[in-house]
């Protein structure tokens, strides 16, 4: 069982958005602004698409984008297009004994 | 451009000792950040093992820190993983990663499956 709760899959249509949560506690989510997102298509090793809650790194689309409240953090997906259809991993920082944990993954499938 | 990749055999027998290492270019692991594995076992999601910073500092998954360890050749820009004592439940990806101050990591390798059977 993994550290991080996430929906095991989530859907939408061409165009629209989606939200996939990422549950944690005030030990990691909670605790600090560390929370990633990760892209994982078929096959392919991870890809960075958040980091530190909310940031986008150099050429990940604006349509990407992540929040947090309490000890659920967010990614949101708008404009959904057929490329985005993957897996999606959060992940947070915490502390200094436990250092990383990650979320179970949801699947997104573009419908 | 930075680049990691990883290598080590595709097959290890249980109880015996898992040995990947990390070959990094475009960047010197002295010069800063953290580097660590990560795995994914068949099917399934993302597992942090260990992290070493590159003072040398060292953090371990503590599920798996009896029997892990991490390490850094500055000399060879690269970093290594020994697993040892393991079983078909450590049959997985292994990937190798920077790791930036905010604990996520930015830059992948390829990954590549070690298969633990007798």
């Amino acid at each position: 069982q993994s550290a991080l709760t996430q929906p095991r899959s989530v859907s939408g249509s061409p165009g629209q958005s989606v939200t996939i949560s990422c549950t944690g506690t005030s030990s990691d989510v909670g605790g600090y602004n560390y929370v990633s997102w990760y892209q994982q298509h078929p096959g392919k090793g991870p890809k960075l698409i958040i980091y530190d809650v909310s940031k986008r790194p150099s050429g990940v689309p604006d349509r990407f984008s992540g929040s947090k409240s309490g000890n659920t953090a967010s990614l949101t997906i708008s404009g959904l297009q057929a490329e985005d259809e993957s897996d999606y991993y959060c992940s947070s920082y915490a502390g200094t004994y436990t250092f990383v944990v990650f979320g179970g993954g949801t699947k997104l499938t573009v419908l | 451009q930075v680049q990691l990749q990883e290598s080590g055999p595709g097959l290890v027998k249980p109880s015996e000792t898992l040995s990947l290492t990390c070959a990094v270019s475009g960047y010197s692991i002295s010069s800063g950040y953290s580097w660590g594995w990560i795995r994914q076992p068949p099917g399934r999601g993302l597992e942090w093992i260990a992290t070493i910073s590159h003072s040398g500092s060292t953090y371990y998954n503590p599920s798996l820190k009896s029997r892990v360890t991490i390490s850094v050749d500055t000399s060879k820009n690269q970093f290594s993983l020994k697993v040892s004592s393991v079983t078909v439940a450590d049959t997985a990806v292994y990937y190798c990663a920077r790791r930036s101050d905010g604990a996520y990591s930015d830059y992948w390798g390829q990954g590549t499956l070690v298969t633990v059977s007798s």
